[in-house]
């Protein structure tokens, strides 16, 4: 069984400061994705990284796979209220075509005006 | 209009009922996924169908059953209710060919008591 920790578990910061949550596992995945939760809503989804060490940006957003592909990274610069959300990684294992994703536990972003 | 949409939106019911909770989507993917968020929120996959076809059978009891009468749509009955099935369930869909990014729908919330 894959599994995907998320840390911090909770992150409670004011506007305009900047934070990075982790996503670590010990299993290798073919791609992790990135994805984000408001209260009484489904997952969207930010991102999808697939190649070791790949860097994606999205805004004031930066992603990044870690090289051995066990890990990554999001970064937020500059949080806004907007940003406020559970922020869930996913890993796929595989060639997966039919997407079986394991999720981390999520880390939940408030940000204070 | 709703990529991904599931009906009811809330279901509150009593242990030892039979319930149903329906999915729909609209973006014309081949595959369909049910999903299980407890109360801290992490997010477990059930099922998984590819063009009606179940793919992906997650240890999940027997009470819970799918079925998928097109690929448009993917339903999930569950039978004799417990206590413990009180969770938000999500309806997802994905292209086979990028199965890793999936859209999700708004979620139904189900309580029993």
């Amino acid at each position: 069984t894959q599994l995907l920790e998320q840390s911090p578990q909770f992150l409670s910061i004011q506007e305009g400061e900047n934070l990075t949550v982790y996503c670590n596992s010990s299993s290798v995945f073919s791609s992790l994705q990135w994805y984000r939760q408001e209260p009484g809503e489904g997952p969207v989804l930010l991102v999808t990284v697939v190649t070791g060490g790949e860097v994606k940006k999205l805004k004031r957003l930066t992603f990044q796979f870690g090289d051995a592909r066990k890990d990554s990274s999001l970064h937020i610069t500059a949080a806004q209220p907007g940003d406020t959300g559970l922020y869930l990684c996913a890993g796929a294992v595989g060639g997966t075509s039919y997407g079986k994703l394991t999720f981390g536990q999520g880390t939940i972003l408030t940000v204070h005006p | 209009d709703t990529a991904v949409s599931q009906t009811p939106k809330y279901l509150v019911t009593q242990m030892g009922n039979d319930k149903s909770i329906k999915c729909e989507q609209n973006l014309g993917h081949d595959t369909m996924y049910w999903y299980k968020q407890d109360s801290k929120k992490f997010l477990k996959i059930m099922f998984s169908y590819n063009n009606k076809e179940l793919i992906i059978n997650e240890t999940v009891p027997n009470r819970f059953s799918p079925k998928s009468p097109d690929k448009a749509h993917l339903n999930l009955h569950i039978n004799s209710l417990e206590l413990g099935d009180s969770a938000v369930y999500f309806c997802a869909s994905s292209q086979s060919t990028s199965g890793y990014e999936q859209y999700f729908g708004p979620g139904t919330r189900l309580t029993v008591t």
